[in-house]
């Protein structure tokens, strides 16, 4: 089957500007996932979606991070505007439904992003 | 609340030597706990996972881990290391079967010739 897909990859911003994230899922996988992390830490957990309701945002910097999962399906994250402490790889993650759930987490590749 | 400590930020080893990597936590719950591992430049696979089923799980590549309640670790353990075991590992605690998962710091394992 294939896998969780993120692009871009890599992306360069000055501070200030934009960025978003695109995140597709493994198909049929109800939870969805964004983590951040920072060159030597553990991912940190921004955001998750139960199809397209969220179900954990208290990590998520509102005031510049968004995100949305229209249809339940593939997920945008966007941050504006970026500070220079955004630098880090973002992770998508997605797993099964709940009554058929493994635990287990699968991981896109992530989208490294530096804020110049 | 869920943490997760990993002592060692850095295992050095040589090749076809024991591996063993730290992990313990805390979780006011029944915990589910995670092995990933992490290849530069490529996504977090799972190693292992410990669901309260057996308290020794054994996982991909050779690796395996105990559960320890009374001591609250999950302790990562290979007997022979591989050059290909060069990676960052993430211990993972969750509760409520699959949700809310919690990473630890890491430990990145370096494999000497």
């Amino acid at each position: 089957e294939a896998g969780v897909a993120q692009s871009p990859r890599y992306k360069i911003i000055e501070k200030r500007q934009s960025v978003a994230f695109w995140c597709n899922p493994i198909s049929g996988h109800a939870t969805l996932y964004w983590y951040q992390q920072i060159l030597g830490q553990g991912p940190k957990l921004l955001i998750q979606f139960q199809n397209n309701g969220v179900v954990d945002d208290s990590q998520l910097p509102k005031d510049r991070f968004s995100a949305e999962r229209l249809k339940g399906v593939d997920s945008t994250l966007k941050i504006q505007p970026a500070k220079l402490e955004d630098s880090a790889v973002y992770l998508c993650a997605s797993s099964p439904v709940r009554g058929s759930d493994t635990g287990e987490l699968f991981f896109g590749e992530g989208s490294r992003l530096t804020v110049l | 609340a869920q943490s997760v400590t990993q002592l060692d930020s850095h295992v050095s080893v040589s090749e076809g030597t024991p591996v063993l990597l730290r992990c313990n936590y805390s979780s006011s719950y029944s915990p589910s706990l995670f092995w990933y591992v992490q290849h530069p430049n490529k996504g977090l696979q799972l190693l292992l996972k410990y669901t309260s089923a057996a308290t020794l799980v054994k996982g991909i590549n050779g690796f395996e881990a105990e559960f320890k309640k009374s001591e609250t670790s999950f302790h990562l353990t290979k007997p022979s290391a591989h050059m290909s075991d060069a990676a960052e590992y993430f211990c993972v605690v969750s509760f409520n079967y699959g949700q809310n998962f919690v990473f630890g710091p890491g430990t990145r394992l370096s494999v000497l010739p």
